[in-house]
Formats: structure tokens, C-alpha cells, sequence
């Protein structure tokens, strides 16, 4: 069993639906959650970054974190087109100072005109 | 984008031969960062580096080598290159904030293949 799993997709949406893209994980000592968006054969950005659980919300994005049940999400609001691109979750432990991250495997999004 | 550049961007080569793939940084970031992207595997970790002349292996590292001669330049060395080692890769460096909470950022990627 993988350390972070996720759903490959592709999940297609209608534009302007409200999208949920997930990560489960298994190490517990992961503490710092991450999420890239990687559009095709480019490198993957950094979206959203937390600590801990809770919810973080920048625009239309909101990342939350439940800890207990080792899951985290990110939530789309109002899709567009232009959000159709691969999304990675990544976690790290934190342990030392070189921030070595686990990715999950991507899950491919797009949103329909 | 962080000032991070890679190059080549692409690079064909053959079973056997030699390939360094560099890493240029413009930032004076400390932490440096080679993984691998394959479709079923995701981003993973081959090597990487703390300062000049520091490194350690990540979850992938036989196969390759590593070298950090100056801040700005991490270099990612296959010695001989084999079919397994067609992938995508990626360089990246960790900004420190303050607080200490840190955010990785990578590089535009290098698409190599082994033929």
C-alpha cells in the first residue's frame, strides 16, 4: 500500500460546478499538507499549503485537513476551464530541516465548457 | 518559478552512455531537490541536497549520483543510462519562511529518453 493514495480520475465537470479532489495517507508524523497543479508537460505549482487540520481558503480554493481520519481535500469553487490540469496533494513529516515531501499520484481534472 | 531553470529540457540518448541533467538556481536557496515523474508512480525522490557538497539519497537513487559544487548548480548524473531511467525530471528548491514553514517549488522539468 502506497503512503498517500489517490484517485487518478480523469474527473470531469460541467464549468462553474464545485469540485472535490482527495489524498488519504498513512503515516501519521506527516504534518505539513501541500497541493500542486500541474498542467501538461509542465512543472507542478504550488496552490496551497497547510499546517496541521483545519481549512485554508485562497480564492476559489480551500484545502482542508481532518488528521484523525488522515484524509485532506481540496475544493474548487466555480471551475473553469482553465483549472483542467493534473493535481497532486504532497505531505511531509517535518522531521530535520529538508522538507523531503511524499506525492500522491495525481488526479487529472476536467472541467467542461 | 523560483529562478529555477533545468537543462537540457530534452535529451535522447542510448542505453549505456552517460547523461548529467543540471539543475540552476538563482535565488541562494539552500535546499535542493532531484525526483523522477512516472504515470502510475507520481513525483519521486531520487537525491537530494542541504548545502554545497551535502547531499543524501531519496527513495530512488540507485542508478544515479549527485553533485553540488556551488549554491546555484545541482547537477543529477546517470552514469549509465538504461530504459528504465526514460522518465520526466524535475528539480526544486525549499523556501524557508518565516515561522519556519517551508514551501517547495520546482523547475520546468527535463523529459529524457533512453532508447
Amino acid at each position: 500500500q502506497k503512503e498517500v493514495e489517490q484517485d487518478p480520475g480523469p474527473l470531469s465537470v460541467p464549468e462553474g460546478a464545485i469540485v472535490s479532489l482527495n489524498c488519504t495517507y498513512s503515516n501519521s508524523a506527516f504534518q505539513y499538507f501541500m497541493w500542486y497543479r500541474q498542467y501538461s508537460r509542465k512543472g507542478p505549482e504550488l496552490l496551497m499549503y497547510t499546517y496541521s487540520s483545519g481549512n485554508k481558503e485562497d480564492g476559489r480554493f480551500t484545502a482542508q485537513v481532518d488528521k484523525s481520519s488522515k484524509y485532506i481535500s481540496l475544493f474548487i469553487r466555480d471551475s473553469q476551464p482553465s483549472d483542467s490540469a493534473t493535481y497532486l496533494c504532497a505531505m511531509s513529516d517535518h522531521t530535520g530541516t529538508a522538507s523531503k515531501l511524499t506525492f500522491g499520484t495525481g488526479t487529472r481534472l476536467q472541467v467542461m465548457l | 518559478d523560483a529562478g529555477i531553470t533545468q537543462s537540457p529540457r530534452h535529451k535522447v540518448t542510448e542505453t549505456g552512455t552517460p547523461v548529467t541533467l543540471r539543475c540552476h538556481q538563482t535565488e541562494n536557496h539552500r535546499y535542493m531537490y532531484w525526483y523522477r515523474q512516472d504515470p502510475g508512480h507520481g513525483l519521486r525522490l531520487i537525491h537530494y541536497s542541504y548545502g554545497v557538497k551535502d547531499t543524501d539519497k531519496g527513495e530512488v537513487s540507485d542508478g544515479y549520483s549527485v553533485s553540488r559544487s556551488k549554491t546555484e548548480d545541482f547537477l543529477l548524473t546517470l552514469e549509465s543510462a538504461t530504459s528504465s531511467q526514460t522518465s520526466v525530471y524535475f528539480c526544486a528548491i525549499t523556501t524557508i519562511n518565516p515561522g519556519q514553514t517551508y514551501e517547495q517549488y520546482f523547475g520546468p522539468g527535463t523529459r529524457l529518453t533512453v532508447t
